[in-house]
């Protein structure tokens, strides 16, 4: 299995422009997470799916952020409008359905707004 | 109260010798506990996990729990140079909960 695939690896676009990170989660699992990283705040859950049902959004910062899964192999993570203070890493796990499991992490998106 | 607390660190050691690193969380419904190690510019890296009380040992690696006092550890016995990261202590009542991470350095 290839893991968690992220994409783009590396984002750098204009305050107020609309940015969409992806992700692939590994093939049988039925759990994803999004989850931002910063050297202030350290590694955030801001949103997570069971069977591509969103769970839990309450780490969303702000309505400029979505997240959809359309199906079982594919997520996206939108802001619009971004902004400078949403520059960090945005990391995709993905999990077994067992409160047991450990997540798997993709690569990451290095997002800089300027 | 952070639902999941960690010695902030830095933490330095010499080579060879034992790297301790702390966790405390606050929701007793937890149930299962995790040790990620992060390289600089990497993601996270499952490398222990526990269950139950008690010590869990993996090579080099031993992680203890104690769920009466919310507490587990990870003690690195014989550390390597290669060993220096940051460790993130993550806790899954139903979803996985971080710590802010320990930057640990190993000096040869």
């Amino acid at each position: 299995d290839a893991g968690v695939i992220q994409s783009p690896r590396h984002e750098v676009t204009e305050m107020g422009q609309e940015v969409t990170l992806r992700c692939k989660p590994i093939s049988g699992h039925n759990s994803l997470f999004w989850y931002r990283q910063t050297m202030m705040r350290g590694l955030e859950l801001l949103i997570y799916f069971n069977n591509n049902v969103p769970i839990d959004d309450s780490g969303m910062p702000e309505d400029r952020f979505s997240a959809k899964m359309p199906n079982a192999s594919f997520s996206t993570l939108k802001i619009q409008p971004s902004e400078p203070r949403d520059s960090a890493v945005y990391f995709c796990a993905s999990s077994l359905p067992s409160p047991l499991g450990g997540y798997t992490f993709g690569s990451g998106t290095r997002l800089t707004v300027v | 109260q952070k639902e999941v607390e960690q010695n902030s660190g830095p933490l330095s050691v010499p080579e060879g010798a034992i790297a301790s690193l702390n966790c405390t969380y606050s929701d007793r419904g937890s149930q299962s506990f995790f040790w990620y190690r992060q390289y600089s510019g990497k993601s996270p890296e499952l490398i222990m996990f526990i269950y139950s009380n008690g010590d869990k040992e993996d090579g080099r690696f031993t992680a203890q729990l104690n769920k009466a006092s919310q507490y587990v550890s990870l003690l690195i016995r014989d550390s390597q140079p290669s060993d220096s990261a940051t460790y993130l202590c993550a806790v899954n009542p139903n979803d996985m909960r971080f710590g802010a991470g320990t930057r640990l350095t190993v000096k040869p």
